[in-house]
């Protein structure tokens, strides 16, 4: 998991409520991404960044958002309007857009 | 369109015996391929990965992979498997002109003692 830590590793939320999930990298790396995995599936990309103050939409943004202020931290925020949040999230970092990717632990979000 | 396809949903092996975990991609230019190694609750770990040069590629703890580029795979395989093996294991792969990675769908390795 090297420099990327991810808070809090559960999390339950109530229907209709936004949660916001943390992710910070100490790597020095540019881009940053949030990626989404259910069971059978892979993972997915919700959203990255390839530097600060700049995110692009991946394949499943709706119902989230993002911000990038700072090259450290790329916050996630699952909305109300995403309609089957729970499942597992996974940041990750590289130095480019190029290079592989360094994960975090992960955050287990459960809707209840 | 880039894809990629793990053929298999679990694979068991013995331990001490060889472990092959396939992949098969599909990308409109030059592939950048993946490995990476999931534990449980845990966050993917990168193994090895092939940009150019030569065909078998060797990373961490002991594995490798075979690029072929006629069969368009790209097989992660250890000689001799441990039970500590025993994870799930993503194939990735990225087109040379987009940074975005597509991953397959995983690959469950279940390794008896």
């Amino acid at each position: 998991d090297g420099g990327i830590t991810q808070s809090p590793k559960y999390l339950f939320r109530k229907e209709g409520q936004n949660v916001t999930l943390s992710c910070e990298q100490n790597l020095n790396h540019d881009a940053m991404y949030w990626y989404r995995q259910d069971p059978g599936q892979g993972l997915r990309l919700i959203y990255y960044s390839q530097i600060v103050n700049d995110f692009q939409k991946g394949d499943i943004a709706e119902g989230y958002s993002v911000s990038r202020e700072k090259k450290e931290s790329f916050p996630l925020t699952v909305t109300s309007a995403q309609k089957n949040p729970t499942a597992f999230y996974l940041c990750a970092s590289s130095p480019g857009i190029y290079n592989e990717q360094f994960f975090g632990p992960g955050t287990r979000l459960t809707v209840l | 369109a880039q894809s990629v396809a793990q053929p298999e949903d679990q694979v068991n092996v013995a331990e001490g015996n060889p472990l092959t975990v396939k992949c098969t991609y599909s990308v409109s230019g030059n592939p950048y391929l993946f490995w990476y190694v999931q534990y449980p609750n845990r966050g993917l770990q990168f193994l090895l990965k092939y940009i150019t040069g030569d065909n078998l590629v060797k990373g961490s703890y002991g594995f490798e992979a075979e690029f072929n580029k006629s069969q368009t795979s790209f097989h992660l395989k250890k000689p001799s498997a441990l039970v500590s093996d025993s994870a799930l294991y993503f194939c990735a792969v990225r087109d040379y002109s987009w940074g975005k990675l597509q991953f397959g769908a995983g690959t469950q390795v279940v390794v008896t003692p």
